[in-house]
């Protein structure tokens, strides 16, 4: 079975530049996550969608960054424009159902970003 | 404010022996744990989860105990590997359809041969 896609994998940006990652979940999976990890930190919740609705972007700043999931499968995260603070590892992930006791989530390689 | 913590930057064990990893949380609402493993440039990989009403979840070499009154987890690795050398990160949720996980900031984990 295919694990969590994403790409590119690695991305070197001036800050006020824009800059779009993209996920594609585990076949079958209804729910997908995007998360956010600065060094030495956990990753920490940007947005989570079930199928193509929205169920939680209360951590998502939404002045500067934009999330789809148009067709309920593949996910694009956005950033415009860019700070030297969104520098992070942006990780994508999905789950078989909505966050549900013993619902694991299966995580890709994530992408690093780097805003100079 | 931090709602999971784990105050171990780091450890060190040698092959063959027991590693501890510790982890506290604040919100007693939260009432299902999970550890993720994470290796150099690859996401993180779930190793093992408990729920509240247990205390004890054993998977192989590797054990979570929760203790809901001290509001702490801990994960037992035995006997270690070189190959579990990662990062391991606790997280916990709410069972509850669309809650998120609330991870800690990881405990890097090195065991020598």
């Amino acid at each position: 079975e295919a694990g969590v896609a994403q790409s590119p994998r690695y991305k070197i940006i001036e800050k006020r530049q824009s800059v779009a990652f993209w996920c594609n979940p585990i076949s079958g999976h209804a729910t997908l996550y995007w998360y956010q990890q600065i060094l030495g930190q956990g990753p920490k919740l940007l947005i989570q969608f079930q199928n193509n609705g929205v169920v939680d972007d209360s951590q998502l700043p939404k002045d500067r960054f934009s999330a789809e999931r148009l067709k309920g499968v593949d996910s694009t995260l956005k950033i415009q424009p860019a700070k030297l603070e969104d520098s992070a590892v942006y990780l994508c992930a999905s789950s078989l159902n909505a966050g549900l006791a013993g619902d694991t989530q299966y995580f890709g390689p994530g992408t690093r970003l780097t805003v100079l | 404010d931090q709602q999971v913590k784990q105050n171990s930057p780091s450890l060190s064990v040698q092959e063959g022996r027991i590693s501890i990893l510790n982890c506290d949380y604040t919100n007693s609402m939260f009432d299902y744990f999970l550890w993720y493993k994470k290796y150099p440039a690859e996401g993180p990989t779930f190793l093992i989860s408990i729920s509240s009403i247990k205390d004890k979840n054993e998977d192989g070499r590797f054990t979570v105990f929760l203790n809901k009154s001290a509001k702490h987890l801990s994960l037992h690795i035995v006997p270690s590997q070189p190959g579990d050398s990662a990062v391991y990160f606790c997280a916990a949720s709410l069972s509850q359809a669309g809650t998120a996980l609330i991870f800690g900031k990881g405990t890097t984990l090195s065991v020598s041969s």
